[in-house]
């Protein structure tokens, strides 16, 4: 099973908003309604933002949206904050049981 | 409150084999699955496997299979990790983290740092 694909890097200045892709397959973003976005800080444990594409967890910020289209998932966060800087990551189940992280994409607030 | 509380960093020798343990508290543990997942240095997050507590069940990433073990203890509400015959590469943060039900992963351990060194 191959990571899907995201960009390395994305940046934006605070207030403005981005959108990181996560592309994948028939066999999995594709697939299913089944992609989550996750932020990660270095030295802490991963924080789930978004599940089943579009629903954000309570205590989540709206400021953190998801959609699908395709074989490819979006996350998009608006009014850029400075600690939103941190690496993000998408994830799927695939129709093999498995699951699939992206590659990971570090998100610089300029 | 949910809480998964992992064991502590380990140090081990090429070809030797570990097992990090994750004890969970605040909800029915045999109700949520558990994954695990790791961090190498500079790298991503990689999907290791899946445990269903109620019964025992796995599936593992391909990457792994033959050499990652999955098991629950439903007494001490804890999950454990055994990965053999290991290499430099396997150098990493191992995570425990609840399955959400909704096909996600809600709540995650502290990490347990794993290095592969002679």
């Amino acid at each position: 099973q191959s990571a899907l694909t995201q960009p390395a890097s994305v940046s934006g200045s605070p207030g403005q908003s981005i959108t990181i892709s996560c592309t994948g397959t028939s066999s999995d973003v594709g697939a299913y309604n089944y992609v989550s976005w996750y932020q990660h800080h270095p030295g802490k444990a991963p924080k789930l933002l978004i599940y089943e594409v579009t629903n954000r967890p309570s205590g989540v910020s709206n400021r953190f949206s998801g959609s699908k289209s395709g074989n490819t998932a979006s996350l998009t966060i608006s009014g850029l904050q400075a600690e939103d800087e941190a690496d993000y990551y998408c994830n799927s189940y695939t129709s093999s049981t498995t699951w699939v992280f992206g590659g990971g994409t570090k998100l610089t607030v300029l | 409150q949910v809480q998964l509380v992992q064991s502590g960093a380990e140090v081990k020798q090429p070809g030797a084999s570990v097992k990090v343990s994750c004890k969970a508290s605040g909800y029915m543990f045999t109700s949520y699955n558990m994954h695990w997942v790791r961090q190498a240095p500079g790298q991503g997050l990689e999907w290791v496997g899946i445990i269903k507590p109620s019964d025992g069940s796995t599936s593992y990433a391909q990457k792994f299979q033959g050499r990652v073990t999955l098991t629950r203890d439903r007494s001490t509400r804890t999950a454990y990790m055994e990965l053999s015959s290991l290499t430099s590469e396997d150098t990493a943060a191992y995570y425990c983290t609840r399955d959400s039900s909704g096909w996600a992963f809600d709540y995650w351990g502290q990490g347990t740092q794993v290095t592969v060194s002679s």
